[in-house]
């Protein structure tokens, strides 16, 4: 699968906006965009996916850019739950089904009231 | 949503003893799980991937005689950690795959070797 890069750490205050980026400048034209999250001391859970288009969900937004080598997941206001280390990971269509998800570093979010 | 759950949740155990971890699908058959491990501060890296009804795939560097994966059942794999010592002391969080390919993830188990 091909490579993501996101930034360390970000922070927010509670109620505001975050942008959380993800750069996959390798990216195929076969490959979901999938973020997950992982709250401290539990398993990671799923946000959201998307190919091409902009996704949204009751839990966030992607924003996909138009070449696709980046995006950005949008929680629209941000609450002390939502401080969690997120998780950009690329996953080929044609290759979902029987392997594991292979996660990077992420980014640790903080948020703050 | 599908749901994982992983037992148990947190457990202690002396240094040359075996420890198992269960990993249940809910509500949806898995053929196929995956264990992984993460220590402080870090990620989570892929330890095997369990098949029902066949050996599980190890990861390079993971001990496949001492971490013992057993897939008996579309619902159960498990995990046993034998003859533990300190360093195997970490967060396991077991993973199964749902119809449409998301992925699902069991709560964790912090395992501690004293």
């Amino acid at each position: 699968d091909a490579k993501t890069t996101q930034p360390n750490s970000m922070e927010s205050n509670e109620e505001e906006p975050v942008h959380l980026p993800c750069n996959h400048s390798t990216i195929s034209g076969t490959d979901y965009i999938h973020w997950y999250r992982q709250l401290p001391s539990q398993g990671p859970e799923y946000v959201i996916h998307g190919l091409t288009s902009n996704v949204n969900n009751r839990m966030a937004s992607l924003a996909i850019a138009e070449d696709r080598k980046s995006s950005t997941l949008i929680l629209h206001r941000a609450t002390l739950r939502d401080a969690a280390v997120y998780y950009c990971i690329l996953r080929d269509l044609n290759n979902q089904a029987g392997t594991a998800l292979i996660f990077g570093k992420g980014t640790t979010l903080s948020v703050s009231s | 949503g599908a749901v994982v759950s992983q037992h148990p949740s947190r457990v202690i155990c002396k240094s040359g003893t075996s420890v198992k971890i269960e990993c249940r699908s809910l509500d949806f058959q898995a053929t196929t799980m995956f264990w992984y491990r993460q220590f402080p501060k870090q990620s989570l890296m892929l330890m095997a991937t369990s098949n029902e009804g066949s050996k599980a795939t190890y990861e390079q560097g993971v001990e496949k005689d001492k971490f013992l994966i057993n897939h008996a059942s579309l619902t159960l794999s498990t995990l046993t950690v034998t003859s533990a010592h300190p360093e195997d002391s970490s967060f396991y969080i077991c993973s199964a795959r749902g119809v449409l390919g998301e992925a699902f993830f069991g709560q964790g188990t912090r395992l501690t070797v004293v």
